[in-house]
């Protein structure tokens, strides 16, 4: 079966400009959480949606970041007016069921430069 | 409020050498979750271990071991005899169940370059 899929790969932008982060959770998977990796860091958790509602959106920096999972399978985390700040990896993560115990499956990463 | 810390920032060992990857963390809920992960170069963060607050037993799975002490707030993981391929960041994480849960704090991670 698949495991959890980011697109782009890459993402290169200028500073000012939107983008649009894409994660595939795995099949059945209800849990989808979003986090950004920073060189020689953890990850730093941003969102975690149960189903379509985000359940948990503390991480998120500031209101220039947004995600949606609006048939509670795909999600995009959206990027306002990006700052050279924002330059990281995006991954994403799914578990089953959603529980705070639950193993998550990581995604490869969305690796975001803002120029 | 949560926190993990790992203080090794960078091992080097050589291969057949036992190593020790330490981790702290800081909890007020009493029922939490730790996890330890291991992203190779290749960069996806693998799953190794999930532990509950309530369970202190030790566990093995083969070269792979962990000892979570609740007395001293430590899980930590050690690798028996290590190969060139356990060359990774390793990063232990912490959830509480008690605030919904969902949310994991990673640790900085340990690098660890194990030297044929």
């Amino acid at each position: 079966g698949a495991g959890v899929s980011q697109t782009p790969s890459n993402k290169v932008t200028e500073k000012g400009k939107y983008v649009e982060l894409r994660c595939d959770p795995i099949s059945g998977h209800t849990a989808l959480y979003w986090y950004r990796q920073s060189l020689g860091q953890g990850p730093e958790f941003l969102i975690y949606f149960q189903g379509t509602g985000a359940a948990d959106d503390s991480g998120l920096p500031n209101d220039r970041f947004f995600a949606v999972r609006p048939e509670g399978s795909v999600s995009t985390l959206k990027i306002q007016r990006t700052e050279r700040g924002d330059s990281a990896v995006y991954l994403c993560a799914s578990s089953l069921g959603g529980r705070a115990s639950g193993e998550q499956f990581f995604g490869p990463g969305t690796r975001l430069t803002v120029l | 409020a949560q926190k993990v810390t790992q203080a090794q920032t960078e091992i080097s060992v050589v291969e057949k050498e036992d190593v020790t990857l330490d981790c702290v963390y800081e909890t007020r809920d009493t029922t939490y979750y730790l996890f330890w992960y291991k992203q190779p170069p290749s960069g996806e963060l693998v799953f190794l271990i999930r532990r509950n607050s309530f369970d202190e037993q030790n566990e093995i799975s083969g070269r792979y071991s962990w000892n979570f002490q609740k007395s001293t707030s430590s899980f930590n993981f050690t690798i028996t005899a290590s190969q060139v391929v356990d060359s990774a960041v390793y990063f232990c994480a912490l959830s509480e169940a008690g605030t919904g849960g969902f949310k994991t704090i990673f640790g900085a991670g340990t690098r660890l370059f194990v030297k044929a």
